[in-house]
């Protein structure tokens, strides 16, 4: 069990507009600690998607967005694609862990 | 383009001690904190700690001080000891390099492959 909640599995039709909702505590999203997300394809290492709540690095699209509120995040994904079919994590910092804590991930599938 | 590459054995005996090196290329090794993170099906993503270029540490409490992390920055290389290894430390090890868009909110922008450690006798 994950410091961060994620649901295990999202899906959505092509074209459609998918989100994935993040939920944390006081101790970390509620304490104000920016949300980082990350996407990973079977076989190959996370890769950056979004950092400090709602920003894209150089060369993510921009159907991709972060959001954040109270002790829960979301990412949003519009524009549904096949290549979207991945793992998709959060991450933030727990100050009663001391520790940066990942989301337990969740499954997108693009019907 | 910064890429990091691990290397290391990919089987551990319990009880034995866990060593890994990442090496960077592409970019400067100096100012950055390196981190190292793990993924078990179990436990899925853990970071495990990270090291500035200076040597300066931060480790995950969890640990209880099994983890020990060094830089050799002449060789462009970092490294992670995990002492007393138990069947519960198999996972893939990548390593990290870590970003603050504000004082201590890290991130990780850059990730190597990642390589399998099995703890097994």
């Amino acid at each position: 069990q994950s410091v961060l909640t994620q649901p295990p599995s999202v899906s959505g039709a092509p074209g459609q507009r998918g989100t994935i909702s993040c939920t944390g505590s006081s101790s970390n999203i509620g304490a104000g600690y920016d949300v980082h997300w990350y996407q990973q394809f079977p076989g190959t290492a996370p890769k950056l998607l979004i950092f400090g709540d709602n920003n894209r690095p150089s060369g993510v699209p921009d159907r991709f967005s972060g959001s954040k509120s109270g002790t829960s995040a979301s990412l949003a994904i519009t524009g549904l694609q096949a290549e979207d079919e991945a793992d998709y994590y959060c991450q933030s910092y727990d100050n009663s862990l001391r520790t940066w804590v990942f989301g337990g991930g969740t499954k997108l599938t693009v019907l | 383009q910064v890429q990091l590459q691990e290397s290391g054995p990919g089987l551990v005996k319990p009880s034995e001690t866990l060593s890994l090196i990442c090496t960077v290329s592409g970019g400067s090794i100096s100012s950055y904190y390196w981190s190292w993170i793990r993924q078990s099906p179990g436990k899925g993503l853990e970071w495990i700690g990270y090291i500035y270029f200076f040597g300066r540490t931060n480790y995950n409490p969890s640990l209880k001080s099994r983890a020990t992390m060094s830089v050799d920055t002449s060789q462009k290389q970092f490294s992670l000891k995990l002492s007393s290894v138990t069947a519960a430390d198999t996972a893939m090890y990548y390593c990290a390099r870590s970003i603050a868009a504000r004082p201590g909110e890290y991130f990780f922008d850059h990730w190597g492959q990642g390589t399998l450690v099995t703890v097994s006798s």
